[in-house]
């Protein structure tokens, strides 16, 4: 079975800093989808970023940017020029390719920005 | 606007009672999820639905049922037979397939027991 590992239970970052959400996971497949979301105060879940397996390039969304190395299981999450409103959970996801149905989650990251 | 709606935000209910949760879809997306939030964990998930009048059982079913008679409605009913069931409760859902398998969510409910 798949699993998402999230091994920073809480993280802290100067605003306007960088930093980098780890995250790994541990499949079979060699085809899958890779998410971030971000969990706010107010709990609504929001896609922050997508990756597709096959693809070799890092997707990158404004400030938000992954390292994706398939070879070592790891989806790292990158944010640059930290803002105050970054703060959330953030959570790392996997869902199959091949099968159609659930997405896993890690157990998440808590982001503290600091002023 | 399309989206995911929930209600209601805020759910108290009495030991003993069943409650529903209501989530309704405007995306026309085939494919819904509910998933249970508790302090300090992950999401887990409860039921999910690929298409209408089918469902299938996530992690952690037991003590909850659902129905899937409207693509646009997945209501959640907690029952009493689940014995800790105050907790943040998230419905989501996507196209379905390959082409649709990013997962929107709703604002989610937070259900209390009293």
């Amino acid at each position: 079975a798949q699993t998402v590992t999230q091994s920073q239970p809480e993280m802290s970052v100067q605003e306007a800093e960088t930093v980098t959400l780890s995250c790994t996971y541990d499949t079979s497949e060699s085809d899958y989808y890779l998410f971030w979301y971000k969990q706010p105060p107010s709990r609504q879940m929001i896609l922050v970023i997508r990756q597709e397996a096959y693809k070799q390039q890092n997707a990158t969304e404004n400030r938000f940017s992954v390292n994706f190395q398939k070879a070592a299981k790891s989806f790292s999450l990158k944010i640059s020029d930290s803002q105050l409103g970054d703060a959330a959970m953030y959570f790392c996801a996997y869902r199959s390719a091949v099968r159609d149905d659930k997405i896993i989650f890690g157990k998440g990251t808590r982001l503290h920005i600091l002023p | 606007d399309g989206g995911i709606t929930q209600s209601p935000k805020y759910l108290f209910r009495k030991e003993g009672q069943n409650v529903t949760l209501s989530c309704e879809q405007n995306l026309n997306h085939d494919a819904m999820y509910w998933y249970r939030q508790d302090p300090g964990q992950g999401l887990r998930l409860i039921y999910y639905s690929q298409i209408v009048n089918d469902f299938q059982k996530g992690d952690i079913a037991e003590g909850y049922s659902v129905s899937r008679e409207k693509k646009e409605s997945f209501p959640l009913t907690v029952t009493s037979a689940q014995k800790n069931p105050t907790a943040f409760y998230l419905c989501a859902s996507n196209r379905g397939g390959q082409a649709g398998v990013t997962q929107y969510f709703g604002p989610g409910t937070r259900l209390t027991v009293l």
